[in-house]
């Protein structure tokens, strides 16, 4: 079983919609989870920490359930600019991120 | 200021050669990593180095050798390298290696072996 684990998609959504992923990860003792943006050909980029609370920043929601080992991540008021591969990574108690193979979102006009 | 510098953003080598790419970071993190990154794939942990010193080397080649001459700067020696080393290298720092901390990329180096 992959560390972390994510849908590949592509997710094909029109602009405007309401558009979430999933992540799971194995390792209980994970510390710190993390999305992370990543254009075609460019580096990865922090979107947002993901706190055991939830959090959100502007219409981006980051939700974690340890019980489940489970994050996700949801967008709201999809836009063109949205279009990007979404990294769920985990610091699996290494030291290190781990990273999940990433989900393909593209919005459509 | 979250901005990791590399060069150079290309860099096209033979087998024989010998190059290096850099990386530098000015915001004082203590911790800094080189991934690899091929094609459709999620980012692969190289090296890691905490206050200088190397911490993690995920058993990479001997072919790849790092360096991190002082805090803000991050080296990665390549010799001898083979066509599938092609792939996008990124540097990374974080303010320490603590589990908390977010690692925030440099834009990378694009390698191609030919």
């Amino acid at each position: 079983r992959k560390e972390v684990e994510q849908d590949p998609g592509p997710f094909n959504v029109p602009e405007g919609a309401t558009v979430a992923f999933n992540c799971t990860y194995s390792n209980s003792a994970s510390q710190s989870f993390f999305w992370y943006r990543q254009d075609c050909r460019k580096e990865p980029k922090l979107l947002m920490s993901v706190y055991s609370s939830g959090n959100e920043d502007g219409r981006f929601t980051a939700q974690l359930n340890r019980a489940s080992q489970y994050i996700s991540l949801l967008i709201r008021d999809s836009k063109l600019s949205d279009s990007a591969t979404y990294l769920c990574v985990v610091n699996t108690g290494r030291r290190a991120l781990t990273f999940g193979s990433g989900t393909r979102l593209q919005v459509q006009p | 200021d979250t901005e990791v510098t590399q060069t150079p953003k290309h860099l096209v080598m033979g087998m024989t050669n010998k190059k290096s790419l850099k990386c530098e970071q000015h915001m004082g993190h203590r911790a800094m990593y080189w991934y690899k990154q091929k094609a459709k794939k999620p980012p692969e942990l190289m090296f890691v180095y905490s206050y200088e010193k190397l911490s993690i080397n995920e058993s990479v080649p001997s072919r790849f050798s790092p360096e991190c001459p002082n805090s803000s700067l991050l080296n990665l020696h390549l010799h001898a390298l083979q066509p599938e080393d092609s792939a996008l290298y990124l540097c990374a720092s974080s303010q320490d290696q603590g589990s908390y901390n977010e690692q925030f990329f440099g834009p990378g180096t694009r390698l191609t072996v030919l």
